[in-house]
């Protein structure tokens, strides 16, 4: 199976500034890597698919890049509604893994 | 407007079986692969199976293969999870979720439900 680690575990950041979550793959998947938004009580929502692709919908202050085994979602311009939880997601392989999250919190 | 909704859920005793279903609308369920996501309490998220266009191939990781069987009806525009030999650690939040195109990540999530296994 691959191993998808996340970092940081929780981010506190202030208004209007920049964060970046990483996601290390344990094998090369090819940018078929996706990352979602969960905040509290509510079901994911896609973000980013192709590992750079922005979903129709969502913020241009979302971003994501990376290749290999190394990825990374970029907020640009914190918002208070970004308070959530993030999670990469593989699916290059059987079985589909995901990251174990990252909590963002305001400052 | 693409909708998803679970239901199914409740408290059952390990070993017991319980069949969860899925309602889709909003776009053709035939035309699209179809998965269930779970995330048990606090916790991340799991995939737990996935299903092709016409139902002839199924997919699903170790910890739940032999015992959940994911189903459809494209008629009823419906996903099912039949869930046998229940365990405390499939404690859980069951999505249903929608695949994106011809890739698998998933662009449409159900509001979930909640399956507690406890005696």
């Amino acid at each position: 199976d691959i191993r998808m680690t996340q970092s940081p575990a929780s981010l506190s950041a202030s208004l209007g500034e920049t964060v970046n979550i990483e996601c290390l793959a344990s094998e090369d998947i090819y940018s078929d890597l996706a990352w979602y938004q969960q905040k509290p009580g509510k079901s994911p929502q896609l973000l980013i698919y192709n590992a750079n692709s922005l979903q129709n919908g969502v913020p241009s202050r979302f971003s994501g890049s990376g290749s290999g085994t190394q990825y990374s979602l970029k907020i640009n311009s914190l918002q208070s509604e970004d308070v959530a939880t993030y999670f990469c997601q593989q699916y290059n392989n059987y079985p589909f893994t995901f990251g174990s999250g990252t909590k963002l919190e305001i400052k | 407007e693409v909708q998803l909704v679970e239901s199914g859920g409740g408290l059952v005793q390990p070993g017991r079986s319980l069949k969860l279903s899925c309602a889709a609308s909003g776009f053709t369920f035939s035309n699209y692969y179809m998965a269930w996501v779970r995330q048990a309490p606090k916790k991340g998220l799991e995939w737990v199976a996935t299903i092709s266009t016409s139902g002839s191939r199924t997919y699903y990781p170790d910890s739940v293969k032999g015992r959940f069987t994911i189903s459809r009806d494209n008629a009823k525009s419906s996903l099912y999870l039949q869930m046998n030999s229940l365990k405390s650690e499939d404690t859980a939040t069951y999505y249903c979720a929608r695949p994106g195109g011809t890739t698998n990540y998933f662009d449409y999530w159900g509001q979930g439900v909640m399956v507690t296994v406890s005696s």
